[in-house]
């Protein structure tokens, strides 16, 4: 069946310091993926999402690429903040299959030090 | 942006008695809503895809007897968990499609149960 994996936590960095979290995937078909953050306390909010491969998806300063071949969706920031600690969830949902369920990684905790 | 809400927000109960959860579309309606649970430090776990006006499809392992599922109207999902006990606590999230969406879903800010 469909999976994400995603690198476990949780992650420390230094403000500024660059971000990546890797996540792959696997499906049978052509998934849209998604990149989900929580905030302490707070439920989940599409971060950004790709529909097809080779789209790039971007907001607040993050982007990750719809990469096909290697079956990868992984997320990057140029220059952290300490408001970006939270859980981070990559997802992926196959709308073509007739149902819209989506399969959530297990989550990335990231920790941001001032 | 499309909106989703929940209430209560955080809720204590004794154990054995039931509690009922709300979700709701604001701003779009929902022909399709979800409900997960998500235990401390791990991801969301998918319990029911509620279709209005229809039964809710349960995934497998959930207790469709213990979690009732009620989605009367394009805006409204209601999760009640029936006698519950201190296994039940976790944090419920729902989640609502928009009726003329493709492929995103909208997330409430979830519910903590905790039973005593």
């Amino acid at each position: 069946g469909d999976s994400v994996t995603q690198m476990e936590g949780p992650v420390t960095l230094s403000e500024e310091a660059f971000l990546t979290i890797n996540c792959t995937y696997t499906a049978t078909g052509y998934p849209s993926l998604f990149w989900y953050v929580q905030y302490p306390g707070e439920g989940l909010q599409l971060l950004l999402k790709a529909t097809k491969a080779d789209d790039k998806g971007s907001n607040k300063g993050f982007e990750a690429t719809y990469r096909k071949e290697t079956t990868s969706f992984h997320l990057e920031k140029g220059s952290v903040q300490v408001s970006d600690s939270a859980v981070y969830f990559c997802a992926l949902s196959e709308m073509g299959r007739g149902d819209d369920k989506i399969i959530f990684g297990k989550g990335t905790r990231l920790h941001i030090l001032p | 942006g499309a909106v989703v809400s929940q209430h209560p927000s955080r809720v204590i109960c004794k154990s054995g008695t039931s509690v009922k959860i709300e979700c709701r579309s604001l701003d779009f309606q929902a022909t399709t809503m979800f409900w997960y649970r998500q235990f401390p430090k791990q991801s969301l776990m998918l319990m029911a895809t509620s279709n209005e006006g229809s039964k809710a499809t349960y995934e497998q392992g959930v207790e469709k007897d213990k979690f009732l599922i009620n989605h009367a109207s394009l805006t409204l999902s209601t999760l009640t968990v029936t006698s519950a006990h201190p296994e039940d606590s976790s944090f419920y999230i729902c989640s609502a499609r928009d009726q003329g969406g493709v492929v995103e879903q909208y997330f409430g800010p979830g519910t903590r149960l905790t039973v005593t």
